[in-house]
Parts: structure tokens; sequence; C-alpha cells
């Protein structure tokens, strides 16, 4: 079984400062880690995903994470923000040993200031 | 090509009565999973359809059933509703040994 734990509610930051966003997971089995971005009435979006290979994923929109495999992390990071990235993220993780049971975390609110 | 599709968007119900919703996959995509999201958390993952059989289930009553029909486009149902079952309940689908999942805007149900 797979866990996912964001640690971090909420994260206010002005616009075109750096940010990060945390992910923690825990798995018995090689996993697939993602970042989706939900905003307000809409369905979720994949920013990035990590199957395998460099640790270092770019994804959509100027974001980016890392795979630490010995900390279990993959923390969202992205150099400069805009108002537009004002939206709810999550983490998810599932294993790799087949089936598409995705499990997400709680998200993080990230609320960007002027 | 066309996204995936939930019907309807909005709903509102009553304690006690079922309800239906609905899901049409992007083409080609043959797994349907169902997802409850209750606002302020993320989505907890209720069933994955993968051609026409269940293929994983999460922490849920049995109050909760589905199908997928041989168009892949499926249906989750719910009896006997609480004021709980309140939430948006998204639908994602994906293509065969897909990592990524597509998502629908989902349908949000108001129990009151």
């Amino acid at each position: 079984a797979q866990s996912v734990t964001q640690l971090d509610s909420q994260v206010p930051v002005f616009e075109e400062a750096p940010v990060e966003l945390r992910c923690n997971y825990s798995s018995s089995v090689s996993v697939y880690l993602f970042w989706y971005v939900q905003y307000p009435n809409q369905g979720l979006q994949l920013l990035l995903k990590y199957l395998s290979g460099s640790t270092l994923v770019k994804g959509i929109n100027g974001f980016e994470a890392e795979f630490n495999k010995s900390q279990t992390s993959f923390h969202l990071r992205k150099p400069s923000v805009h108002i537009s990235d004002t939206a709810e993220y999550f983490c998810a993780v599932r294993g790799n040993t087949g089936g598409f049971k995705t499990i997400f975390g709680a998200g993080t609110r990230l609320f960007v200031k002027a | 090509d066309a996204g995936v599709t939930q019907s309807p968007t909005h709903l509102i119900k009553t304690r006690g009565q079922h309800v239906t919703l609905r899901c049409s996959p992007i083409s080609g995509h043959k797994s349907v999973s169902w997802y409850q999201q209750v606002l302020g958390q993320g989505p907890q993952f209720i069933f994955q359809y993968y051609e026409k059989e269940e293929r994983g289930r999460g922490n849920f009553p049995d109050r909760f059933s589905a199908r997928q029909f041989p168009n892949y486009s499926s249906e989750l149902n719910v009896n006997a509703l609480l004021l709980g079952d309140s939430a948006l309940y998204l639908c994602a689908t994906a293509r065969l040994n897909g990592e990524k999942l597509f998502f629908g805007s989902g349908t949000q149900l108001s129990v009151l």
C-alpha cells in the first residue's frame, strides 16, 4: 500500500518569488510519482511525473520536481511564480507493479500575492 | 479529441435517495477510475475498472458501486445517500498501462 503526505496545507508567496511544495510518500514497492494541479471548479491536470531515470523532472508551466529515494520525497519547485499559479496542488503516487490505483495527498494551496 | 466527460455537472439529492453518475473516457482509454473529493481534501480512490472488470476498490461502503460498459464508459452508483456523501466526484481515465490520469471536471453532488 502507498500513502502520500503533503507537508504544507497552504503556501502564500509573493509574485516572482521561488516556491517549494513538499511531498513525502511511503510504499513497500517501487513507485511512480506525480504532481497534479487543480484550478477552481475544474478537474485535475498533470504537471509532471516521475517514472524512472533522471531524478529531476521538468513539467509544464516552469515547474520541476526532484525524486529523492532515500528521503522518500518528491518536492515541487518553481523559481519564479505568477499570479496565475494560484491553485491547489496534489502530489500522488502509484505502485509500478501493475494496476492504476493512484493515491493522492491532501493538497497544498498555493496563493500567489501581487 | 474530446476530453473526459462527466454528467451531470451538478446534482442535488436528499438523504436516502440514490444517484447515478456517468463518465465517458477519452477515445482509446480503457481504464476508468472514480474518486471522491470532499471540499478541502485530496481525491479519495473509490473504484478502478479496466476492460469492464473491477481492478481496484477503495475504502468505501457497499452503498457505492460501479460498472464499465463495452464502450468503456462507466457509471458510479450510490445508494441510500448520506449527508457525508456530498462531494465532487471525479472520473479519471487512462490508456493500457497508462501512467497518466486524465480527469473530467467532475460532478458536484449535494445531499440535503
